[in-house]
């Protein structure tokens, strides 16, 4: 039974440029949360997907975007990167939008900004 | 809005020694608390959860009580092991709120030596 998969493990960018995170749910789940985790911190929810649409967003800018796929797969995207984007981005799957679903998480990708 | 507050790290401890971590939580609705680990190079994982006041949250030794009364749900173990070095997170999502996300703590690192 894989678990959630992330990729790529590790990224740099410099400032200014884009990227894309991507992420595949657990089997059987069918809603990706994204989360980012800055250098000893806890993680801080950016958003949430599901049946495609974003339904919950915390409190970053809109240069954070996201996707998710008919397949619930995710993906997230980050516009004109930033020395602060750098942190560890962690994404999550569960079974409906329910708070009490059990959140499962990837190992997450390493995003450094240079 | 819902936060947590955990007690500051690192922690260092000997092995079988008793661990502690304090957490504390804010929250208009009906919270449920939940304890995750993260160990080095890893996501997090669900170690235990309580979704109302007087609940006890157990797994692999470690516990943790609800308490409304002082808003506290506090992670315990009896005897640690090694292979107990982590980062653990307190947090926290509101039942009857329709914002589904996870309000995590900034994290305790625990190091166990042998």
């Amino acid at each position: 039974d894989a678990g959630v998969t992330q990729s790529p493990t590790h990224l740099i960018k410099t400032r200014g440029q884009q990227v894309t995170l991507r992420c595949s749910p657990k089997s059987g789940h069918d809603t990706v949360s994204w989360y980012q985790q800055a250098l000893g911190q806890g993680p801080q929810f950016i958003f949430q997907y599901y049946e495609e649409e974003e339904r919950q967003r915390g409190n970053f800018p809109d240069r954070f975007s996201g996707h998710q796929f008919p397949n619930y797969s995710s993906e997230l995207n980050v516009n004109a990167l930033l020395l602060g984007d750098s942190a560890l981005y962690l994404c999550a799957s569960s079974l409906g939008v329910a708070s009490e679903s059990p959140l499962h998480f990837g190992n997450g990708t390493r995003l450094t900004v240079t | 809005g819902d936060s947590v507050t955990q007690m500051e790290g690192p922690v260092t401890l000997s092995e079988e020694a008793f661990l502690t971590i304090n957490c504390t939580y804010t929250a208009t609705g009906y919270p449920s608390l939940f304890w995750y680990v993260q160990y080095p190079g890893e996501g997090l994982q669900l170690l235990l959860k309580a979704t109302k006041a007087d609940d006890k949250g157990s797994n692999k030794g470690f516990e943790a009580t609800y308490r409304k009364e002082t808003t506290s749900f506090h992670l315990e173990k009896g005897s640690v092991q090694v292979s107990d070095s982590a980062v653990y997170f307190c947090a926290l999502s509101d039942l009857f709120s329709t914002d589904y996300k996870l309000s995590f703590g900034a994290g305790t690192t625990v190091t166990v030596r042998a």
